[in-house]
């Protein structure tokens, strides 16, 4: 299995929404609703932000929200404020017990 | 809160095999329901799922590391291990364990939560 496609990098300045995009196929993103998002800042255990497309576990902000359309996901964090600085990655199940990420993205806030 | 932590050699020669130990705290490994992973990220590069474990052993593996993958749970150390076999270079990463949602009988894998902090295992030639 492929790994699914991010972008490297992303960057917003404080207040603005920004969106990751991860890019998948008809194999995985687009025929799962199994897709999770993982924050992971330097030095820290990668926390999960989104998972189901659109669930949000509890204790994540509101500003974090999840989406897909066909073969792509997408995490979309709104209000940025600077503590969302942070490597994210997408993560779809992939039929025949397969489990695929993404490449990371690093989020700056300028 | 369940908190987990990896554990393990951080020097392995190639060839031979990387053993790694992830400790459950906070929670029981026969928690109902939970699976739990190893992940890997070499460095440079993404994240790549090994594979998955319950605690009655029942187990799902990476199909491109299936032959040399063991993954194991000691429920009365609440514990779960890893073996890689005939490690490369290639084996280089950060390991991480991690708590994962799965259906039991489709493998169906929902979610990894949480994540221990993960542990550098370097392949030397």
């Amino acid at each position: 299995q492929s790994a699914l496609t991010q972008p490297a990098s992303v960057s917003g300045s404080p207040g603005q929404s920004i969106t990751i995009s991860c890019s998948g196929t008809r194999s995985d993103v687009g025929t799962y609703n199994l897709v999770s998002w993982y924050q992971r800042k330097a030095g820290e255990a990668p926390k999960l932000m989104i998972y189901e497309v659109t669930r949000r576990p509890s204790g994540v902000s509101n500003r974090f929200s999840g989406s897909k359309s066909g073969n792509t996901a997408s995490l979309t964090i709104s209000g940025l404020q600077a503590e969302d600085e942070a490597d994210y990655y997408c993560c779809s199940y992939a039929g025949s017990i397969a489990v695929i990420f993404g490449g990371g993205t690093k989020l700056t806030v300028l | 809160q369940l908190q987990l932590q990896e554990s393990g050699p951080g020097l392995v020669k190639a060839s031979e095999t990387l053993s790694l130990t992830c400790t459950v705290s906070g929670g029981s490994i026969s928690s109902n329901g939970y699976y739990w992973g190893w992940i890997r990220q070499p460095p440079g590069k993404g994240l790549e799922w090994i594979g998955s474990v319950y605690y009655s052993g029942s187990t799902f593996y990476n199909p491109s590391l299936k032959s040399r993958v063991t993954m194991s749970v000691d429920t009365s150390k609440n514990r779960l291990s890893l073996k890689l076999t005939s490690v490369t270079a290639a084996d280089t990463a950060v390991y991480y364990c991690a708590g994962a949602r799965v259906d039991f009988w489709s493998g169906k894998h929902h979610f990894l939560d949480p994540w221990g902090q993960g542990t550098l295992v370097t392949v030397s030639s």
